[in-house]
């Protein structure tokens, strides 16, 4: 089955750029969406088919691909910017699955 | 507004059953294709189980295949997992999560209900 992995944590100052990874073998033949997960709360769809942020997400949030890696940006890191953030595609072989990354904890200092 | 209330969760024995409930309104449920979707306590998500907007179409994770069952009723706007032979690895929160079409991104999340396996 397919695999996505992504760091367990990151770190960065308020009002710098976050970056977070997930990386996957041929991760380009793939439509990655990224989900925030605040503490208690459910998961929030932030970034959708690599770089299309949904209606309500600020545009400091963008996505990209490159290689074998995902990667969502946060520009201009605020407190409240503060989560868990897992990538997600959809496999399908054998048969059709969602596969989640690990998750990312974003700490902002 | 759009909402997903997830109900049914309750301690259970391992080895017994449950079956989670989830109500949709605010959209059009029929149009939506749903997931549940876990999280273990202080761990990540796992995808469960896919069903399509009318139900003909539907998918599970290998770690709840042929234990666990998935349905709808789009007339009552609900989701349905019927679960069985419950083990403790499967104490978690549960969500549904609806995508406005197949294998799309999760738009719609319920809050969860929690399931605990224990003796």
């Amino acid at each position: 089955s397919y695999v996505l992995t992504q760091p367990p944590a990151v770190s960065v100052a308020p009002g710098k750029t976050a970056r977070i990874t997930c990386g996957g073998n041929n991760i380009g033949n793939y439509r990655v969406h990224w989900y925030q997960q605040k503490a208690g709360q459910a998961p929030v769809l932030v970034i959708n088919y690599d770089v299309d942020r949904p209606s309500g997400i600020p545009e400091r949030f963008s996505g990209s691909t490159s290689g074998n890696a995902a990667t969502l940006t946060i520009s201009r890191v605020e407190a409240g910017d503060e989560a868990d953030y897992y990538c997600q595609v959809w496999d399908g072989s054998p048969v059709h699955s969602g596969v989640f990354g690990g998750g990312t904890k974003l700490t902002v200092l | 507004q759009v909402q997903l209330v997830e109900s049914g969760g309750d301690l259970v024995k391992p080895g017994g059953s449950l079956r989670l409930s989830c109500t949709a309104s605010g959209f059009i449920f029929s149009d939506y294709y749903m997931n549940w979707i876990r999280q273990a306590p202080g761990k990540g998500l796992e995808w469960l189980s896919y069903i399509s907007n009318g139900g003909r179409t539907i998918y599970y994770a290998a770690s709840v295949k042929g234990r666990f069952t998935i349905s709808r009723d789009n007339a009552k706007n609900s989701l349905y997992l019927q679960m069985n032979n419950l083990r403790a690895d499967d104490t978690a929160l549960y969500y549904c999560a609806g995508a406005v079409g197949g294998f799309a991104p999760f738009d719609y999340w319920g809050q969860g209900t929690l399931v605990t396996v224990s003796s």
